[in-house]
């Protein structure tokens, strides 16, 4: 059973960087893309991006300029950083399986809240 | 960039039928994957590529694709269908690859 666990902090100030981890178990992270999507209070999904075990990552337009998605294979685990946070990336951060252009995602992390803070 | 309309509510007596649209344009040229998210939990897949169901899912939850409209229709609806559903594309030719829609709350009556 392939289980996604985020963790990082949950209170970041506002203008400083965002930085989640996603531990993957039950699977190996070089079998499939991975991505990161999230969800502000009260709305809806909106993804990140993703990354491959090689590397290879693709993002949101929206976020391109301040997102990086990266992987560790040999902690099977992948990470996001966001810069220059305000408000308005208030929200609940989820991992996922799939990516790559084609593939829906599944399973999910439990989620974690990241608030910006003033 | 490309959109899916999903009404934002919906509202079936239980045991009747809820069929949840999910429309954008040429939709059925693409494939449209669903997923249930209940107040407080993780979005779960229940119908990837138009009308498959992952191991787990009822059989009462099918998914159908057309025109320029996919449904999510659950059958013999239950107090545990009540939930927010995402329609969710990818757009290899648009600026924004994964599009989801707004999402459909679900109430049973």
């Amino acid at each position: 059973q392939v289980e996604l666990r985020e963790s990082g902090p949950r209170l970041v100030k506002r203008s400083e960087t965002l930085s989640l981890t996603c531990s993957v178990s039950g699977d190996s992270i070089n079998n499939y893309y991975w991505s990161w999507i999230r969800q502000p209070p009260g709305k809806g999904l909106e993804w990140i991006g993703d990354v491959s075990h090689t590397g290879a990552d693709t993002y949101n337009p929206s976020l391109r300029s301040r997102v990086a998605i990266s992987v560790d294979t040999s902690k099977n685990q992948f990470s996001l950083k966001m810069t220059s946070v305000t408000a308005a990336d208030t929200a609940v951060y989820y991992c996922t399986r799939g990516g790559g252009g084609f593939a829906w995602f599944d399973p999910w992390g439990q989620g974690t809240l990241v608030t910006v803070s003033s | 960039s490309y959109v899916l309309a999903q009404p934002p509510s919906v509202s079936v007596a239980p045991g009747h039928t809820a069929r949840l649209s999910c429309g954008g344009n040429n939709v059925g040229t693409k494939t449209v994957h669903w997923y249930q998210q209940k107040p407080g939990q993780a979005p779960v897949l229940v119908i990837y590529n138009d009308r498959h169901r992952p191991s787990g899912i009822p059989d009462r939850i099918s998914g159908s694709n057309s025109g320029n409209t996919a449904t999510l229709t659950i059958s013999r609806v239950g107090t545990g269908d009540e939930a927010d559903y995402y329609c969710q594309v990818w757009d290899s030719n648009g600026d924004h690859p994964v599009v989801f829609g707004g999402g459909t709350k679900l109430t049973v009556l």
